[in-house]
Order: structure tokens, then C-alpha cells, then sequence
């Protein structure tokens, strides 16, 4: 069965600092893949999905990126850490049913 | 581009009671519809989808959902509810593009003793 990933699960960094969360997906080949973050109190807001390695597409403009080194790694990245950056992450993997099962998410402070 | 309301933003109900959590799309196709349920601090897990077929689905933990395409809607129901379906419960509409789908904002769910 497939199982996704995420670490770290809490994380609490100044403003300015850099960041780096990672997904992994095991028990799939060739997953779409999803970072999606969640302000408190808020939906679910699309960041990135990549449908395959080094493809990446931003659904919102912002001071994050995102890569894809391996077919089922997702790596979602900041150079300089906002406070509007704090929030739940959500990574996501679907196949082609459009069904997404999602990570236990990363708890991100900035301060 | 479609769109999900839930309109519910906090429900409160009594253990055994039934429930409902509704939920409202706009697309102007066939929908691909799904209910999420949310644990404080945890990812999301599905419990729930509609592609096609018979409008009403069973899913997980004893839920079930009708797609009312005249209503535009698809709302969620449990016969009697339990504590531990204190949760936050997410509607979601995709267009059969991996890449698009939509998030409602969320019913939070309170179970009284």
C-alpha cells in the first residue's frame, strides 16, 4: 500500500531564516505530486504540484519554491522565511483517478 | 474554474444524533466530488468521492454523501454520530484535472455529550 511522509512534523524559525520541508511518497511510481498550506481557520490553498521529476508548477505567487530531485520526493523551499509564511503544509500524492491522499502536514512558526 | 461552499462554518451536535454537512459546488460539468475529514494537527483523510454512477456513496466510518445535481449539491450524512467524529470536514470538487481541485473552507464539527 502507499504511504506518504512528511517531515519535519513541527518546525518554528525566525523571520528571514531559510526553510526546508520534505514529502515522500513510497509504494507508487510516477505520483503527482502537492504542496498545499492551511492558515489557521482557513481552507486549503494549492502552492505547487509537479507531475513529474523537475516539473514543477506555482499556483500562487510568493517567496516559496519547490522542487522534485526524485520521482517520489517533494521538497518545498524558502530562501527568507516570511511571518505571513506560518501555517499547516500539506503534501499530497494522486494517480490518475484525481483522488489526493494527503501527509500528516508540517506545523510551521515563524517568529 | 469551479468553486465549493460549505456554508457551515461550526456545527454542533449531540452524541447519537444525526447529521449533515452541507455543501455546494459550481462547475458546469460533471463533477468529481470528495469529503475530507481533518483530526486537529493531522493531515486529511478521504472519506468519500463521486465520480459517476449512483448518486449516493458510502464511505468510511459510516458516512455517505448524495450528489443532487439539480441542487448542485453534495452533502454529507451519518446516521448517528460519534465523539470521536469531533473534526474538521472538508468538501472538495475537482474537474478530472489532477491539478484543479477545490477546497471549501471547512465545517468544524463539535460532539456533545
Amino acid at each position: 500500500s502507499q504511504t506518504i511522509h512528511q517531515w519535519p512534523a513541527t518546525l518554528v524559525q525566525p523571520v528571514g531564516s531559510p526553510l526546508s520541508l520534505e514529502c515522500t511518497v513510497e509504494g507508487t511510481s510516477n505520483p503527482n505530486l502537492y504542496w498545499y498550506r492551511q492558515a489557521a481557520g482557513r481552507g486549503l490553498q494549492l502552492l505547487f504540484y509537479s507531475v513529474g521529476i523537475g516539473q514543477i508548477s506555482s499556483e500562487v505567487p510568493q517567496n516559496l519554491s519547490a522542487s522534485r530531485p526524485q520521482d517520489r520526493q517533494f521538497i518545498l523551499s524558502s530562501k527568507k522565511l516570511l511571518l505571513s509564511d506560518s501555517g499547516f503544509y500539506l503534501c499530497a500524492w494522486s494517480l490518475q483517478s484525481d483522488t489526493q491522499y494527503f501527509g500528516p502536514g508540517t506545523r510551521l512558526t515563524v517568529l | 474554474a469551479q468553486s465549493v461552499t460549505q456554508p457551515d462554518i461550526h456545527i454542533t451536535v449531540s452524541e447519537g444524533a444525526s447529521l449533515e454537512l452541507r455543501c455546494n459546488y459550481s462547475y458546469g460539468a460533471t463533477p468529481y466530488l470528495f469529503w475530507y475529514v481533518q483530526s486537529p494537527g493531522q493531515g486529511l483523510q478521504l472519506l468519500l468521492k463521486y465520480f459517476s454512477g449512483d448518486t449516493l456513496v458510502q464511505g468510511i466510518k459510516g458516512f455517505e454523501a448524495e450528489f443532487k445535481r439539480s441542487q448542485s449539491s453534495f452533502n454529507l450524512r451519518k446516521p448517528s454520530v460519534h465523539w470521536s467524529d469531533a473534526a474538521e470536514y472538508f468538501c472538495a470538487v475537482g474537474a478530472g484535472n489532477n491539478n484543479d481541485m477545490r477546497f471549501g473552507a471547512g465545517t468544524r464539527l463539535t460532539v456533545k455529550p
